[in-house]
């Protein structure tokens, strides 16, 4: 299966901690993207990061990929009780392929 | 107020009923998806549709129909082959035909089978 798997499943920190998830996926890719997900809400784009990047930055978010890995990580800084939530990261495959594939997500619980 | 709208927000279906899920979106996107997601798991592909009027298989196509005969309207139809449809529906769609692009989702259906 080319989906990615995510690492830890779940994680529970306190508030004004950092957060990291990992995602690790099998073949190459054009890019992987992280989603956010509320429970029984629909996902939210965070952020993409193309297969020529390392890393890139968005707000309190910091998303790192090393290709020679195939590993990528989400750092969130400074989490506040809201950053509670699964956070996807999801693979994406041009040419032939063309898909997005999702893993199986990390379960965050931020303790206020 | 842009967006993509699901509905409903909880459907129930009896056994050898065909159930429809709505999904608009006003974004002007060419691309539409349905994914499926059970407790504690990823997404996983349905149909997808890069344009009207034509759409393609997902993953897991077997039991489900869509169709796309207007631009911003993807209803899924989940029917009485679907052994198993208890789960959460979710739509996307996404601005250009490149199906590995950001997707923006919808606020989800859960079907439940009386």
């Amino acid at each position: 299966s080319q989906q990615g798997e995510e690492d830890p499943q779940a994680l529970s920190i306190q508030e004004g901690e950092n957060a990291t998830m990992n995602c690790s996926y099998k073949t190459s890719i054009n890019n992987l993207q992280w989603y956010r997900q509320n429970s029984g809400r629909g996902l939210v784009h965070l952020i993409l990061i193309r297969s020529n990047e390392r890393e890139k930055h968005s707000g309190r978010l910091r998303v790192t990929l090393d290709t020679s890995k195939k590993s990528s990580s989400l750092l969130i800084t400074a989490s506040r009780a809201a950053d509670t939530a699964s956070y996807f990261c999801a693979t994406g495959y041009g040419g032939a392929t063309n898909k997005l594939i999702f893993g199986t997500g990390t379960l965050l619980a931020v303790q206020p | 107020d842009g967006g993509i709208t699901q509905s409903p927000k909880y459907l129930f279906r009896k056994e050898g009923q065909n159930v429809t899920l709505s999904c608009e979106q006003n974004l002007n996107h060419d691309a539409m998806y349905w994914y499926r997601q059970d407790p504690g798991q990823g997404l996983r592909l349905i149909y997808y549709s890069q344009i009207v009027n034509d759409f393609q298989k997902g993953d897991i196509a077997e039991g489900y129909s869509v169709s796309r005969e207007k631009k911003e309207s993807f209803p899924l139809t989940v029917t009485s082959a679907q052994k198993n449809p208890t789960a959460f529906y979710l739509c996307a769609s996404s601005p250009g035909l490149a199906t590995s692009e950001t997707q923006y989702f919808g606020p989800g259906t859960r079907l439940l089978v009386l």
